[in-house]
C-alpha cells in the first residue's frame, strides 16, 4: 500500500506563480523526500526533511514537516516552465530500514 | 562523473520469454532497488539488494529475481514474463546511512519493457 499520498493529483499554474503540493502519511517516518521526475526521465532528488525539522529551504523549494498531522507540503516560488514534471514524495518509514515508499504523484505543468 | 546506467532501455518481449534488465552504478553504493512505475501506482519496489550476496524481496517481487554479485550490478530477471509485467522499471543506489535513516536515492533513466 502507499505510504505517501500527495494532493493534487495534477496542477495547472501560470508561470511566475508558486506551486503548492501536499503530501500525506500514516505511519511515522525517520525523513521524507521529494523527488521531480521529467517525462520519460529518471526521478532525481529535490530535498529531504527530517523528522525533527519543520521547515527546510533550498533555492525556489520551501518543504514543511507536520508530523503530528503526517504531512508535508512542497511550495516551488517564482514557477517556471522548466519546473513543468511529476512530483513524488517519499517516506523513509521508521524501521524501513533504508527502502523509501514512493506516493502516486502530482503532476506540475507551468504555462508560460 | 558517477552516475546509474540500465540497459536496455526499451524491450519487447514475447510472453513467456525470459528478460533481465541490467542496472550499473559507479557510485560504489552498498544500496541498490528495483522498481516499477505504472499509470495510478507510482513507484513499487520489487527487490533490493544492502550489500554483495544480500537480496531481499520489495513489495512486488513475485515473477522477479535478483543477484548481487559484486558492488556496482544488479540485475533484474523476469523468469517468465507476464503481460502485467509491461512496465517501466527503474534501479536506483543509495549510501548506507546507520541503519535508522535514507539517504536519497540516484535513478537511472529507466527500462521500458513490453510484454506481447
Amino acid at each position: 500500500s502507499q505510504q505517501g499520498e500527495e494532493d493534487p493529483q495534477a496542477l495547472s499554474i501560470q508561470e511566475g506563480e508558486n506551486a503548492t503540493m501536499n503530501c500525506s502519511y500514516k505511519t511515522s517516518i525517520n525523513n521524507l523526500q521529494w523527488y521531480r521526475q521529467n517525462s520519460g526521465r529518471g526521478l532525481v532528488h529535490l530535498i529531504l526533511i527530517r523528522s525533527n525539522e519543520r521547515e527546510k529551504h533550498s533555492g525556489r523549494l520551501r518543504v514543511t514537516l507536520d508530523t503530528s498531522k503526517k504531512s508535508s507540503s512542497l511550495l516551488i516560488t517564482a514557477s517556471r516552465a522548466a519546473d513543468t514534471a511529476s512530483y513524488f514524495c517519499a517516506t523513509d518509514r521508521t524501521g524501513a530500514n533504508s527502502k523509501l515508499t514512493f506516493g502516486k504523484g502530482i503532476t506540475l505543468s507551468v504555462r508560460p | 562523473d558517477a552516475e546509474i546506467t540500465q540497459s536496455p532501455r526499451h524491450k519487447i518481449t514475447e510472453t513467456g520469454r525470459q528478460v533481465t534488465l541490467a542496472c550499473h552504478q559507479t557510485w560504489n553504493h552498498n544500496n541498490m532497488f528495483w522498481y516499477r512505475q505504472d499509470l495510478g501506482h507510482g513507484l513499487r519496489l520489487i527487490h533490493y539488494s544492502y550489500g554483495v550476496q544480500d537480496t531481499n524481496k520489495g513489495e512486488v517481487s513475485d515473477g522477479y529475481s535478483v543477484s548481487r554479485s559484486n558492488t556496482e550490478d544488479l540485475p533484474l530477471t523476469l523468469e517468465s514474463a507476464a503481460s502485467s509485467q509491461t512496465s517501466v522499471y527503474f534501479c536506483a543506489s543509495s549510501e548506507s546511512v546507520r541503519a535508522s535513516l535514507t539517504g536519497e536515492l540516484f535513478f537511472g533513466e529507466g527500462s521500458r519493457l513490453t510484454v506481447l
